[in-house]
């Protein structure tokens, strides 16, 4: 079966710096991933969306990355904010039908002033 | 980007009784909108696929006589627990692709539903 794993443990980083997360699967080739911000009490908020024939992709600050070899997707947000303090979700499409989407349970970052 | 509301954001009720989830896509059409349920600490888990005008489509696992789902308009998807128990206590989040074809996917704001 499919399996989405990112970092359980929080990220604490200092304001300024670059938070590096990391979203691996197993046993699935998706067609794309996504990342989303949840937070507390709240829906996931759409961030970025890579899809398998694309290495990079940036949003302003954010930078994603998709190794299909690997199986591995790198989150980066440069620059960090404590605004930016939330948990981070990555997603992968769904063998069965579209728009189906799997999650990572999430990895939370704190960002300190 | 699209907008997706759900109502109410958070909801209590009494063991036995059922409980509605409205979720609505405000300026787009949406003739799939998924529902998802998230408990503290863990992952959104989908629990089915709305379709406009035909029958949703379960995951393994989810009693379908329970949650009832119903795609009445291209802009409403509702969700019903039905007999509420305090283990469905959970955070229901809905959502919808901003147009058919598209892969980006755009969340509710959530409801928090407590069984007492």
């Amino acid at each position: 079966s499919q399996k989405i794993e990112q970092n359980s443990e929080a990220l604490n980083i200092q304001e300024g710096k670059t938070a590096t997360l990391t979203c691996n699967y197993t046993n699935y080739s998706p067609a794309y991933l996504q990342w989303y911000r949840q937070d507390p009490g709240r829906g996931p908020v759409f961030l970025l969306l890579i899809r398998e024939n694309e290495k990079e992709k940036r949003k302003e600050r954010l930078k994603v990355t998709f190794d299909t070899t690997l199986k591995q997707s790198l989150f980066h947000i440069t620059a960090s904010q404590p605004a930016d303090s939330a948990t981070y979700l990555c997603a992968l499409d769904s063998a069965d039908s579209w728009g189906k989407l799997q999650f990572g349970a999430g990895t939370q970052v704190v960002v300190t002033p | 980007g699209a907008v997706v509301s759900q109502h109410p954001s958070w909801v209590i009720c009494k063991s036995g009784t059922s409980v509605k989830i409205e979720c609505r896509s405000l300026d787009f059409q949406a003739t799939t909108m998924f529902w998802y349920r998230q408990f503290p600490k863990q992952s959104l888990m989908l629990m089915a696929t709305s379709n406009e005008g035909s029958k949703a489509t379960y995951e393994q696992g989810v009693e379908k006589d329970k949650f009832l789902i119903n795609h009445a308009s291209l802009t409403l998807s509702t969700l019903t627990v039905t007999s509420a128990h305090p283990e469905d206590s959970s955070f229901y989040i809905c959502s919808a692709n901003e147009a058919l074809g598209t892969d980006t996917q755009y969340f509710g704001p959530g409801t928090r539903l407590t069984v007492l």
